[in-house]
């Protein structure tokens, strides 16, 4: 257990607000990571951290932006939702070859 | 790209049987990392295999790396109402620290 937290867990909104959700961890691991998981897409990376302010696109960045100020916390940032970003999210920390997943935030854009 | 594809995609057996299911990838894997992950939660990791050739076990699970190290194999013996989910293979890069998933297969296992 890398003890990685993600709020909220939950989340409805309207399309074109902007969205902010949360990853913490507690491991002082190095890198995090952000993907969105859709039926018949499996793990799918948004953007990922490589350090505090380093940042990267991942395969699916488009509509989304991320910031990592200090270690333990990597946020993720709708600019303008829209309905094809209803997805469930998932933040990892990364150890080496292998990587920790936090529970996940289930978000619906109406 | 890699691409990591994953056989089958469902699976329905009756506790007891046995299982394989099976995760090919199109280059040859920097290292291989099998998850599971239960409904409503984050996927966990189960196993990371580097040498081709190499089987691990974990418990009922086997797991073996193809000696080219393209695909890999799980399989669980005397499946258990417990053990469903979704298994997901994944190649990590560490040089650039980002893994690539595949679209995993889904497990049920009926009492």
């Amino acid at each position: 257990d890398a003890g990685i937290t993600q709020s909220p867990r939950h989340k409805v909104t309207e399309t074109g607000t902007p969205v902010t959700l949360r990853c913490h961890q507690t491991e002082n691991h190095r890198y995090m990571y952000w993907y969105r998981q859709d039926p018949g897409h499996g793990l799918r990376l948004i953007h990922y951290s490589y350090g505090v302010k380093d940042t990267d696109k991942g395969e699916v960045s488009d509509g989304y932006s991320v910031s990592r100020s200090k270690t333990e916390d990597f946020l993720l940032t709708l600019e303008s939702a829209t309905s094809s970003q209803t997805s469930v999210y998932f933040c990892a920390t990364g150890l080496g070859n292998e990587q920790f997943f936090g529970p996940g935030t289930r978000l619906t854009v109406l | 790209t890699q691409l990591l594809e994953q056989s089958p995609q469902f699976l329905s057996i009756q506790e007891g049987e046995n299982l394989t299911v099976y995760c090919n990838s199109s280059s040859v894997f920097s290292s291989l990392q099998w998850y599971r992950q239960e409904p409503g939660e984050g996927p966990v990791l189960l196993v990371t295999v580097v040498t081709g050739g190499e089987v691990k076990k974990l418990k009922r699970l086997t797991f073996q790396f193809g000696d080219a190290r393209k695909d890999s194999s799980l399989h669980i013996t005397a499946a258990q109402p417990g053990d469903t989910g979704l298994y997901l293979c994944a190649d990590s890069n560490t040089n650039a620290g980002k893994s690539t998933f595949g679209d995993g297969t889904t497990l049920t296992v009926k009492p």
